[in-house]
């Protein structure tokens, strides 16, 4: 149980393009979903928090217009990388938790190339 | 902020071996959780240990928890070469994580 899934595993195109992340949890309804960032051989860094309905959380640095997170359902979150440049290319993972003190539970993550 | 800092940051052992990481965090916490990560992948959650536990065990998996050290540590027994990987320490709250420790187990 506590499936999540992440889609597309990897998105290479060109700069200025916007790319669309998806995120779902499959047997479960996520109260919360997080979206991370992770560089070579780095930690997760945390870029925002969503909950469904409303407005996502963004961590201190993380522009929300570049980074534009949708929570429409309680097992879909999206999170759009628009007009992508190649310093944003990197690995983006979300995760998705049913509830507090629940244990978050991860997608595979996006590699993401730009070129 | 990094809530959690993992030691070693790398680690390399025969297959058969036990492993112990260790995490150390610097705000008071709820619970601690401990994921697996493979290379290129997402992680896997292992273990969750709340903060009135001292010690948990899952499998070959054995957590404690000092939160008067604010320190944890992870106990891999007979480990498997299927057992490399990163491992991370994280709260539950907005699992903020250390660079992890990248384990090595060879056949």
């Amino acid at each position: 149980g506590a499936v999540v899934s992440q889609h597309p595993s990897r998105v290479i195109c060109k700069s200025g393009t916007s790319v669309k992340i998806e995120c779902r949890s499959l047997d479960f309804q996520a109260t919360t979903m997080f979206w991370y960032r992770q560089f070579p051989k780095q930690s997760l860094m945390l870029m925002a928090t969503s909950n469904e309905g409303s407005k996502a959380t963004y961590e201190q640095g993380v522009e929300k217009d570049k980074f534009l997170i949708n929570h429409a359902s309680l097992t879909l979150s999206t999170l759009t990388v628009t007009s992508a440049h190649p310093e944003d290319s990197s690995f983006y993972i979300c995760s998705a938790k049913q509830g507090v003190d629940q244990p978050q539970h991860f997608g595979d993550g996006t590699r993401l190339s730009i070129l | 902020s990094q809530q959690g800092e993992e030691d070693p940051q790398a680690l390399s052992i025969q297959e058969g071996e036990n492993a112990t990481m260790n995490c150390s965090y610097k705000t008071s916490i709820n619970n601690l959780q401990w994921y697996r990560q493979n290379s290129g992948r997402g992680l896997v959650h292992l273990i969750l240990i709340r903060s009135n536990e001292r010690e948990k065990h899952s499998g070959r998996l054995r957590v404690t928890l000092d939160t008067s050290k604010k320190s944890s540590s992870l106990l891999i027994t007979a480990s498997r070469a299927a057992d490399t990987a990163s491992y991370f320490c994280a709260n539950t709250d907005k699992l903020i994580f250390g660079t992890g420790t990248r384990l090595q187990v060879f056949p």
